[in-house]
């Protein structure tokens, strides 16, 4: 089974500030998958960043990257030069099976983000 | 279609009605997920379509819950004996393959209240 857990339920910061959002999760997969999603206000979930847990190197997408930890299990997201339209509320989620198989997201509670003008 | 669609986009039910959601995927897309996401809370799993076979209904709350892909494209999610306790949003989800690591497209979801 897999968990995944985020700590904060509420950030907010001023436009063109950095921002990271924290995430932790537990997993017994050998290789799995960590995703950060957003879910604006009204609108549909959207993928914002991936990351394989094989791989060392963090996963970047223009002004998003990822700090991943493996050995401490977390898997935190930095927004930088942060955006009106990036608040939101953001969830972390896993996903990995044995054989590599598709399977459900495993989900944490969310944090949602406020960018203050 | 351009993106996942879902309807009704709202739905009010008496407790003990029954209930049915409709999930268009992505046309093409093999993988069909659904989710139940509570006021606050992160997405649940529910259950997993592989085409037209229900590899996975793991998430599934009760035997209240019964979710079918007949054709392999569009699904539908029925709730028997609706509770106040399925008040929640159901959103379905689309991806192109099989892997695990494949980017989930999803809907705008169901919102449904239970009186």
């Amino acid at each position: 089974a897999q968990t995944v857990t985020q700590s904060q339920p509420e950030m907010s910061v001023q436009e063109a500030e950095t921002v990271t959002l924290s995430c932790t999760y537990d997993t017994s997969e050998s290789n799995y998958y960590l995703f950060w999603y957003k879910q604006p206000p009204s609108r549909q979930m959207i993928l914002v960043i991936r990351q394989e847990a094989y791989k060392q190197q963090n996963a970047t997408e223009n002004r998003f990257s990822v700090n991943f930890q493996k050995a401490a299990k977390s898997f935190s997201l930095k927004i930088s030069d942060s955006q009106l339209g990036d608040t939101a509320m953001y969830f972390c989620a896993s996903s990995g099976r044995v054989g590599g198989g598709a399977d459900g997201l495993t989900f944490g509670k969310g944090t949602h983000l406020i960018i203050q003008p | 279609g351009a993106g996942v669609s879902q309807s009704p986009r709202y739905k009010v039910a008496k407790r003990g009605q029954d209930v049915a959601l409709r999930c268009d995927p992505i046309s093409g897309h093999v993988s069909l997920f659904w989710y139940q996401q509570a006021l606050g809370q992160g997405p649940e799993f529910l259950t997993y379509f592989q085409n037209e076979a229900q590899l996975d209904k793991s998430g599934l709350p009760s035997d209240r819950f019964f979710a079918e892909r007949p054709e392999g494209s569009v699904s539908t999610l029925k709730i028997q004996r609706t509770q106040q306790e399925d008040s929640a949003v159901y959103l379905c989800a689309s991806s192109l393959g099989v892997a695990s690591q494949e980017t989930q497209y999803f809907g705008p979801g169901t919102r449904l209240l239970v009186l």
